[in-house]
């Protein structure tokens, strides 16, 4: 069984940086793109970034609103995918999904959150 | 950016009633489209992919249906666990993006 699982959610001032980590388990990690999504309170869901695999480079997709801020990058060896969030603002405030996708790109298996919360 | 339009945004039902969800993207996606389900305080979980292929485990009473622009989910003889909120997502460009949502609600 797949298995993704979060961590590093924390209160954070703006201006702040973090980062998230996502332990993933029962696949070959290598294999698969894998994704962060985030939902903001009461909200709906939000792509954050993607990122492929070893033979694509490793290369990276990412929405607008954190281009240039956040980061996405993954460690094979240790099955372990990363999102390192700078220059944050009240409005990152959400739920971060690590999630694995397919290969034609659509988010297949999810993990359970980790909170985030961007306050002065 | 592709847009996605989910309707209704809350939909009332009965256990058993039959309900469809309407997902339409402002350009031309193929089949390159997925619905998943969240329940609150939960994580989203995937039910159709590619528009109309039902993931492993989901119950046949899920369908998907739609190609191009216009897109369905139809939940057959609803049952009390399916009460919960259902969202569409394009995965044909980047930025990846998803609908609205629609929360289907106990009458």
């Amino acid at each position: 069984e797949v298995q993704l699982v979060e961590s590093g959610g924390a209160l954070v001032q703006p201006g702040g940086s973090l980062r998230l980590s996502c332990a993933a388990s029962g696949l070959r990690f290598s294999d698969h793109k894998m994704d962060w999504v985030r939902q903001l309170p009461g909200k709906g869901l939000e792509w954050v970034g993607r990122i492929r695999w070893r033979r694509d480079s490793d290369t990276t997709e990412y929405a607008a609103s954190v281009k240039g801020r956040f980061t996405v990058f993954r460690d094979d060896s240790k099955n372990s995918l990363y999102l390192q969030m700078n220059s944050l603002t009240i409005e990152d405030t959400a739920v971060y999904y690590c999630v694995r996708s397919d290969v034609s790109g659509y988010f297949g298996t999810w993990g359970q959150g980790t909170m985030v919360t961007v306050s002065s | 950016d592709i847009q996605m339009t989910q309707s209704p945004s809350t939909l009332s039902a009965f256990v058993g009633d039959s309900v469809t969800i309407t997902c339409r993207a402002s350009q031309s996606i193929s089949t390159w489209l997925a619905w998943c389900q969240q329940k609150p305080g939960k994580a989203p979980k995937l039910l159709i992919y590619k528009a109309s292929k039902l993931e492993t485990g989901v119950p046949s009473r899920f369908s998907g249906s739609g190609s191009g622009t216009e897109f369905t989910l139809t939940i057959s003889s609803l049952q009390p666990d399916d009460f919960a909120t259902y969202y569409c997502q394009q995965h044909a460009a980047y930025p990846l993006t998803f609908g609205g949502g629609t929360k289907i609600e106990i009458k």
